[in-house]
């Protein structure tokens, strides 16, 4: 079975500081794993995903995450916090046997203070 | 066509009463997923259509719920009897043929349900 955990349900960071959002999977195969953001009253948009190519995965807005298969981690970085930034983030799994269904993780409200 | 279209955006209805909250996925996309959001709460998985196979209903809370999908593309989800506590965000995403654990989902801007 696959799950992830992602620690901190609130982060707060300045505008411009390190934004560092964390996912930690459990899977019993190799995993894909998927950031999604939630801006309000909106659905959810692809960031970026982790196929098992290379393991630092970079998507849009300038995020990136690096999967780290001894740590069980797929943590979500950006250099630079905008206030655009502030949304709900959401870590997902699934396996690489081919099923279809993701699984989210409880979700990572991000604020950025200005 | 373009993305995921779901109606209605919002729904407020008294307690007791049906709803249907309605899905038209991507063009193409054989597969076809509803979740619920509630406030402050993650993701809840309530079921997937994938093709002509039979729907994986496990998620569904109780048999107060229920989904369709006609013609292998747009989807209904049925509630009866609405409580409270299904007051929530239903967000209906698809995704490619045998292909949402690789390619992800594309989700719908969600329909907002308030039972009053």
């Amino acid at each position: 079975a696959q799950s992830v955990t992602q620690l901190g349900s609130h982060v707060s960071v300045s505008e411009g500081a390190l934004v560092l959002l964390r996912c930690n999977y459990s899977s019993s195969v190799p995993p894909y794993l998927f950031w999604y953001v939630q801006y309000p009253n909106q659905g959810l948009q692809l960031l970026l995903k982790y196929t098992s190519a290379a393991t630092l995965v970079k998507g849009i807005n300038d995020f990136e995450a690096e999967f780290k298969k001894s740590e069980t981690s797929f943590h979500l970085t950006k250099p630079s916090a905008h206030m655009s930034d502030a949304a709900e983030y959401f870590c997902a799994v699934s396996d690489q046997t081919g099923a279809n269904n993701l699984f989210f993780g409880t979700g990572t409200r991000l604020t950025v203070i200005p | 066509g373009a993305g995921v279209s779901q109606s209605p955006s919002n729904k407020v209805t008294e307690k007791g009463k049906d709803v249907e909250l309605r899905c038209d996925p991507i063009s193409g996309h054989t597969a076809l997923y509803w979740y619920r959001q509630s406030l402050g709460q993650g993701l809840e998985f309530l079921i997937y259509f994938q093709g002509n196979s039979a729907p994986d209903k496990s998620g569904l809370p109780s048999d107060r719920f229920s989904a369709e999908r006609t013609g292998g593309s747009v989807s209904t989800l049925t509630i009866q009897r609405t409580q409270q506590e299904d007051s929530a965000v239903y967000l209906c995403a698809s995704s490619p043929v045998s292909g949402g654990g690789y390619y992800g989902y594309t989700f719908g801007s969600g329909t907002r349900l308030t039972v009053v």
